[in-house]
């Protein structure tokens, strides 16, 4: 069984352009939530979906968006990169949220 | 605001001993998850046990086991007979019922031949 795949695994990008990053869960998975990790502020929420309906959101600002296709794969979407979005990004899919979430090796975004 | 700390920034033990790595949360909510998660330096996030808050025994996973306290809120793991695998990063994490994880800073395990 397949799990999450990330992709790219990594990138760089200059300030002021915009990156989406994709990631395909685990077949049967329906909830995808993505998590932004830096060195500072550790791992943080950034949002959920499920059943291509966002259900939760963390505190980032609007240029972090993302969004689900029918087949569950989801996409995030960061706008006028700042050198600040420079982390790991994490998703994780689910399919019975309490049982855990099963995380992709993340892409890594450099912002120059 | 619910949040999770590990007050173990980085720990260091010989291999086959048996380490301690410790956690304490805060919330209002009484049912909730709780997991340690493990991240070697391939960056996967890799479940290592979960725990339902209502269930009063411990979970075990072979090796792992953890000490939950619900009325300290507290939520320690335990690595018995540890591995030079098992050098990664540790993350206690909650999970609260808008499914949403709130993660620790981390604890750096480092296992020592």
């Amino acid at each position: 069984k397949a799990g999450v795949t990330q992709t790219p695994r990594y990138l760089i990008k200059t300030r002021g352009q915009q990156v989406t990053l994709s990631c395909s869960p685990i077949s049967g998975h329906r909830s995808v939530s993505w998590y932004q990790q830096t060195p500072g502020q550790g791992l943080q929420f950034l949002f959920e979906y499920f059943s291509e309906t966002q259900r939760n959101k963390g505190n980032f600002p609007g240029r972090f968006s993302g969004r689900q296709f029918s087949n569950s794969r989801s996409e995030m979407n960061v706008s006028t990169l700042e050198l600040g979005d420079s982390a790991l990004y994490l998703c994780a899919s689910s399919a019975d949220s309490p049982k855990g979430y099963t995380f992709g090796s993340g892409t890594r975004l450099t912002v120059v | 605001a619910q949040t999770v700390t590990q007050s173990q920034p980085e720990m260091s033990v010989q291999e086959a001993e048996t380490v301690t790595l410790s956690c304490t949360y805060d919330t209002s909510e009484s049912n909730y998850y709780l997991f340690w998660y493990k991240q070697p330096p391939s960056r996967q996030m890799i479940l290592v046990i979960r725990q339902e808050a209502y269930k009063q025994q411990n979970a075990t996973e072979n090796r792992f086991s953890v000490n939950f306290q619900k009325a300290a809120k507290s939520f320690s793991l335990k690595i018995s007979d540890s591995q030079l695998g098992d050098t990664a990063m540790y993350f206690c994490a909650f999970m609260n019922r808008d499914d949403k994880i709130i993660f620790g800073k981390g604890t750096r395990l480092h296992i020592l031949p």
